[in-house]
């Protein structure tokens, strides 16, 4: 069956510290994939994209990894900061329908000052 | 830029009554979806738009949901009859469509937080 996981319990971290927020996927053939930010109430925030050919992506403080071997992403935030509380969701853009684009369930971060 | 304009932001409706949702997509957007997000969970893809034609409906439940986008510009979403299980907030979203990978990055509303008693 087709699945996209995240970490499936709440992350707390201490500030300062780096974030590593997981996406594993299986039996999907992804063209991109994409990291959001959502806060309460509010529809998802485009963060990071990066494409199957590309092992690493960087923005300011976030890093984003793909291993298409491994199925997997990693979302990196360092110098981590209280308003970086949130939910991360990942979504794949899939090959095999154009802009097809599937969500995880998502990660709660919390960072405590 | 005003962004994806959703509304209404809140409904309470009982079980069994119609519910509308309208979506206004950034200008100049081609592609247009809906989405239904539970508490806990990612955003589930009810029904993609290009311009004004359905392109994937294959989530949508067809007995009770309907949606339109009659001009390719901005859509409706409705529900009939609403179902206790139909509670969950609907969002809508838009990109730029056509080429590249900045295609496929979609810009969210606030979305429109259903309740049926």
């Amino acid at each position: 069956s087709q699945k996209i996981e995240q970490n499936s319990e709440a992350l707390n971290i201490q500030e300062g510290k780096t974030a590593t927020l997981t996406c594993n996927y299986t039996n999907y053939s992804p063209a991109y994939l994409q990291w959001y930010r959502q806060d309460p109430g509010r529809g998802p925030v485009f963060l990071l994209l990066i494409r199957e050919n590309e092992k690493e992506k960087r923005k300011e403080r976030l890093k984003v990894t793909f291993d298409t071997t491994l199925k997997q992403s990693l979302f990196h935030i360092t110098a981590s900061q209280p308003a970086d509380s949130a939910t991360y969701l990942c979504a794949l853009v899939l090959y095999s329908s154009a802009s097809k684009i599937i969500f995880g369930s998502g990660t709660r971060l919390s960072i405590r000052p | 830029e005003a962004g994806v304009v959703q509304s209404p932001r809140y409904k309470i409706i009982e079980k069994k009554q119609p519910v509308a949702f309208w979506c206004n997509p950034i200008s100049g957007h081609n592609t247009l979806y809906w989405y239904l997000q539970n508490l806990g969970q990612g955003p589930e893809l009810l029904i993609r738009y290009e311009n004004e034609e359905a392109v994937d409906d294959s989530q949508l439940p067809k007995d009770r949901f309907s949606a339109e986008r009659l001009k390719g510009v901005d859509s409706t979403l409705k529900i009939q009859p609403a179902e206790l299980g139909d509670s969950a907030v609907y969002l809508c979203a838009s990109s730029p469509g056509g080429q590249g990978s900045g295609a496929n990055v979609l810009t969210f509303g606030a979305g429109s937080r259903l309740t049926v008693l």
